[in-house]
Parts: C-alpha cells; sequence; structure tokens
C-alpha cells in the first residue's frame, strides 16, 4: 500500500464550479498535511497546509482534515482555468521528511 | 528574492557517464533535499541534508550521492548513469523547524 494515495484524474470541472480533490494516507500518527499545485513543466508550489482536523481556508482553496479516517481533501472555489494544474498531496512522515502523492489532474473548461 | 535554482535544466548523457547535478539556494534555509519525478510515481526522496555535516539517504539513493558543500549548496551525481534514470530531478529546501519545503524550477535528466 502506497503512503499516499490520490485519485490521479483527471478531474474536469467547468469554470467557475468546485473541483474537490482527496488524498488518503497510511501513517495514522502522521501529523501534517501540505498541498502543492503543480503547472506541466514546471516545479511543485505549496499552496496550502493544514495541521488540525477540520477546514482551513486560504482565499479560493480550502483544505479539510480528518485525521481518525485519515483523509484530507482540497476544495478549489469558483474554479478558473489557471487552476488547471496536477495537484501534489503531501504528509510528513518522520524527520522533516514529506512523503507525496502521484497527483491528482486538474482541467478547468471554460 | 530569496531563490531555488538548478543548473542545468536540461541534460542529454549517455549511459555508463557520471554526471552532476547542482542545487544552490539564497532562502537561507538549513535543509536540502534531492527528489526525482517520474509520471505516475510522484516525487521520490533520494538524499537530503539537515545541515552540512548531516546527509541521509532517501528511499531510492541507489545509483546516486550527494555532497553538501556549504549551507547554500547541494549537488547530486550520478556516478554511471543507466536509462532508467531518465526522469524529473527537483532540489528543494526548508527551514529548521519547518515541514514546508520549496522547490527548484528542476532538471529534466535523459540518459540515452
Amino acid at each position: 500500500q502506497k503512503e499516499v494515495e490520490q485519485n490521479s484524474g483527471p478531474l474536469s470541472v467547468p469554470e467557475g464550479a468546485i473541483a474537490s480533490l482527496n488524498c488518503t494516507y497510511s501513517d495514522r500518527g502522521s501529523q501534517s498535511f501540505f498541498w502543492y499545485r503543480q503547472y506541466s513543466g514546471k516545479s511543485p508550489e505549496l499552496i496550502m497546509f493544514i495541521y488540525s482536523n477540520g477546514d482551513k481556508e486560504d482565499g479560493r482553496f480550502t483544505a479539510q482534515l480528518n485525521k481518525a479516517s485519515q483523509y484530507v481533501s482540497l476544495l478549489i472555489r469558483d474554479s478558473q482555468p489557471s487552476d488547471s494544474a496536477t495537484y501534489l498531496c503531501a504528509v510528513k512522515a518522520n524527520d522533516y521528511k514529506l512523503s507525496f502523492g502521484a497527483g491528482t489532474t486538474v482541467t478547468v473548461r471554460a | 528574492d530569496a531563490d531555488v535554482t538548478q543548473t542545468p535544466r536540461n541534460r542529454i548523457t549517455k549511459t555508463g557517464k557520471r554526471i552532476m547535478l547542482e542545487c544552490s539556494q539564497t532562502k537561507g534555509h538549513d535543509r536540502m533535499y534531492w527528489y526525482r519525478q517520474d509520471p505516475g510515481l510522484g516525487l521520490r526522496l533520494i538524499y537530503y541534508s539537515f545541515d552540512v555535516k548531516d546527509i541521509n539517504k532517501g528511499e531510492i539513493s541507489d545509483g546516486y550521492s550527494v555532497s553538501r558543500q556549504a549551507q547554500a549548496k547541494f549537488s547530486l551525481s550520478l556516478e554511471s548513469a543507466i536509462p532508467n534514470q531518465t526522469a524529473l530531478y527537483f532540489c528543494a529546501t526548508s527551514r529548521r523547524g519547518s515541514y514546508e519545503q520549496y522547490f527548484g524550477p528542476g532538471t529534466r535528466l535523459t540518459v540515452t
């Protein structure tokens, strides 16, 4: 079983809709969770992090964490064509190392 | 702007050649990491360094070596390149005490 699993997609959403991305992890002791955005041919860019159960909002992005169920999600509200990218979920394993999922590709249709 | 830079950005080399990828940062971060990215596999950690004298293997270190020449510089070497080392390589940095990592622009390496 992979440490961090994501649906690879592609997830296609119309402009203005909500994109919902999910990530599950295997290490119940994981404490810190991150979402990175990666445009094609570019490097990953940190967009959100969450450490506590519940929701965390930053602009059009909301991260949701449920440690009991071992999942973390990312909602993108009012999706724009510029949100078309691959979104990587990362989980702090130990010693400040991160384990990354393979990513979910999102396409926003204009 | 404080930044992470990687050289070269693209490299094509032949099987058996030695190659070095370089990473420099002006962020003042203590910790540096090397990852490779393959389609469908995500980012996998090759080596990481918490300071100049502390270097650790990641999950896929076989066939690779590293050198931390200074706080700001971390190099990755492939002693004898093989085709399945064809991948996108990223350097990343983080501050002491922080889990947030910041990535360089990547090096696309092709081994023929």
